[in-house]
């Protein structure tokens, strides 16, 4: 069982760069999330999604972008990295109900030098 | 003031004892309460739920919530090395709401 798949897991990026953050599960989950995780800040929710074409902002959106055209796949979308974005990336899913837990993939490392 | 507050640690205890994290948080609106392990390099893994006031009990993990308080609780009976992670209490409010509110994580070691 995959679960939820990152990558890449590490990236060094350029000031003013772009990439894109792969995030894809294979557990038929419509639920899917994005957090950044910076030192002694806990989790953020930057976007979530909760079906295919469905996309809503979270707490940080600010800089990033999302898409979800497949249930599978809930890429994020870095425009014009800025060194603020440093910081581990998780993406995670849930199927419906109220109880249901997220699940994690384990991280995208990102550096913006 | 922070919507939930953790006490970050490090905290380090001998193998077999009690271990005892906690968290507060200040909104009355929170309902849910979660309780991640989270290992180094590793994305968070969840390890109870609750939404009711009270103790809840899996196996040597025992979470408490005290909702007139605004502080939750997570036990570890006969620790373990391997229980050696950074746990971070989460919170949601009523349903429907996809945000989770995390603390900031404390980091445990089990000294064996």
């Amino acid at each position: 069982n995959a679960g939820v798949t990152q990558t890449p897991k590490f990236r060094i990026l350029k000031i003013g760069q772009s990439m894109t953050l792969q995030c894809a599960q294979d557990m038929n989950h419509n639920y899917m999330y994005w957090y950044r995780q910076d030192p002694g800040m806990g989790l953020k929710l930057i976007y979530y999604s909760v079906g295919a074409g469905i996309t809503d902002k979270g707490e940080v959106p600010n800089g990033y972008n999302v898409s979800r055209s497949t249930t599978e796949d809930f890429p994020l979308r870095l425009e014009l990295a800025a060194p603020s974005q440093t910081s581990v990336y998780f993406c995670a899913s849930r199927t419906t109900g109220v109880d249901q837990p997220q699940h994690f993939g384990d991280g995208t490392r990102l550096s913006i030098l | 003031q922070k919507e939930v507050e953790q006490d970050p640690g490090p905290l380090s205890v001998p193998e077999g004892a009690i271990v005892s994290l906690n968290c507060t948080y200040s909104n009355s609106a929170f309902q849910y309460f979660m309780w991640y392990r989270q290992y180094s390099r590793k994305g968070p893994e969840l390890l109870m739920y609750t939404y009711s006031s009270g103790n809840k009990e899996d196996g040597r993990f025992t979470a408490q919530v005290d909702k007139s308080s605004k502080y939750i609780s997570l036990f570890i009976r006969d620790s373990q090395p391997s229980d050696s992670a950074t746990y971070l209490c989460a919170i949601r409010t009523n349903f429907g709401n996809e945000k989770l509110t995390f603390g900031t994580g404390t980091r445990l070691t089990i000294i064996p």
